[in-house]
């Protein structure tokens, strides 16, 4: 099992801009969800998904766009990129929901100009 | 889900046992207490999961009071690569949302 993976790793990106970030699991997991980590701060829920078809909004949403149309996969597309978006973008999954043992992707480091 | 309060940050020695409390008084009756660690550029990994008591696995002890209001991670005899953050999380197992606070950061010193 590769477990969770995301790409890229780094990314560079001008103001305005959009992209999506990439997050696959192949452990046949329902739960699936988005975190940004600011230097030296904790991990904040962006949006995460209960199962293919459904998802819903974290903590901080905005300027955030999910999506779940397979198990596996779970994008999360930035609309218009701003600097404030500059973090590291976490994405984890687990069996079920909450309190199951959270399984969590090495990270993606974007970089808003 | 219930808030969670934990030490910014906490030095200490190898070779020391090394004991973090979270405190949840507003824990409600179906909650686990979960903790994670993070080390730099990684993503959190679960360490231990407890409801009541004393909990213990090869990574660490987890001990909640009676009351349930806080919760201690014990890690025994610290290394300098148990430098790390460690959160502590608290929930109910049908909860949708899974919210990280800022955790404890530790430091190990040689």
């Amino acid at each position: 099992n590769a477990g969770v993976t995301q790409t890229p790793k780094f990314q560079v990106l001008k103001t305005g801009q959009s992209m999506t970030l990439q997050c696959a699991q192949d452990m046949n997991h329902e739960y699936m969800s988005w975190y940004r980590q600011d230097p030296g701060m904790g991990l904040r829920l962006i949006h995460y998904s209960v199962g293919a078809g459904i998802t819903d909004q974290g903590e901080v949403p905005n300027g955030y766009n999910v999506s779940r149309s397979t198990t596996e996969d779970f994008p999360l597309r930035l609309l218009s990129a701003a600097p404030s978006q500059t973090s590291v973008y976490f994405c984890a999954s687990s069996y079920s929901r909450v309190q199951e043992t959270q399984y969590f992707g090495p990270g993606t480091r974007l970089l808003v100009l | 889900l219930a808030k969670t309060t934990q030490p910014i940050s906490m030095d200490s020695y190898e070779g020391q046992e090394v004991n973090i409390t979270c405190s949840h008084n507003n824990i409600a009756t179906n909650d686990y207490i979960t903790w994670y660690q993070q080390f730099p550029s990684q993503g959190p990994r679960f360490i231990i999961q407890g409801y009541k008591t004393k909990v213990t696995n090869e990574v660490a002890s987890l001990f909640i009071p009676a009351d349930r209001k806080s919760s201690t991670l014990s890690l025994p005899r610290v290394s300098l690569s148990d430098t790390a953050v460690y959160y502590c999380l608290v929930g109910d197992k049908g909860d949708d949302k899974i919210i990280f606070g800022k955790g404890t950061r530790l430091h190990i010193l040689p």
